[in-house]
């Protein structure tokens, strides 16, 4: 089956200091990949996506690389500000033909706090 | 352009019951997914629907089930509530072209049922 383990939180940081959020998975098939944050209050929104190996995904300083030869997609910005603080998951699709495994498997989250 | 929307966004109910809730995608959208979100299980999937057809199911009891209208919007029902229950169920709607689900969600905020 399909997998996404991300590394165990919460985290907190000093704003301005760099952040790395670790996520491997396992997939039978060929995954796309997914990056989703969901702010205090607020529903979750896509952050970043890749779609295939070594495709980088990005947004509001936020990257991602996808490496299938470690099947990982781990997160990095380089200065974090208050505004970052929120959970944020790791996720997976797996396509085929028909597009019946056309569901997101998440991994469990993590939470992020970043202090002044 | 509207979000998608859930109602009702908070709901209390005691063991037995059963529960329906609601949710209206981005105009334009076909597919609906509803998860469940709890602390300890995370993000799980519980179906798919795609022009009023169910797509895709999780690893939910058949007391979880939903249903989509022609207008796309959605319900899901959950019969004879257990006190694990409690917990955030999201929607979420995405443009989908065909049979393809690029796994782009847009997610509701959530309808918050509490179980006592």
């Amino acid at each position: 089956g399909n997998s996404v383990t991300q590394m165990e939180g919460p985290v907190t940081l000093s704003e301005e200091a760099f952040l790395t959020i670790n996520c491997t998975y396992t997939a039978t098939g060929y995954p796309s990949l997914f990056w989703y944050v969901q702010y205090p209050g607020e529903g979750l929104q896509l952050l970043l996506k890749a779609t295939k190996a070594d495709d980088k995904g990005s947004n509001k300083g936020f990257e991602a690389t996808y490496r299938k030869e470690t099947t990982s997609f781990h997160l990095e910005k380089g200065s974090v500000q208050v505004s970052d603080s929120a959970v944020y998951f790791c996720a997976l699709i797996v396509e085929t033909p028909t597009g019946a495994n056309s569901k997101l498997t998440f991994g469990k989250g993590i939470t992020l706090s970043v202090r002044p | 352009k509207a979000g998608v929307t859930q109602t009702p966004r908070y709901l209390i109910k005691t063991r037995g019951q059963q529960v329906t809730l609601s949710c209206s995608p981005i105009s334009g959208h076909r597919s609906v997914s509803w998860y469940q979100q709890t602390p300890g299980q995370g993000l799980q999937f519980l179906f798919e629907y795609f022009s009023e057809t169910q797509r895709n199911k999780g690893n939910f009891p058949g007391r979880f089930s939903g249903r989509q209208f022609s207008n796309s919007r959605s319900e899901m029902n959950v019969s004879t509530l257990e006190l694990g229950d409690s917990a955030l169920y999201l929607c979420a709607s995405s443009l989908v072209l065909g049979a393809e689900n690029t796994g782009e969600l847009f997610f509701g905020e959530g309808s918050r049922l509490t179980v006592l």
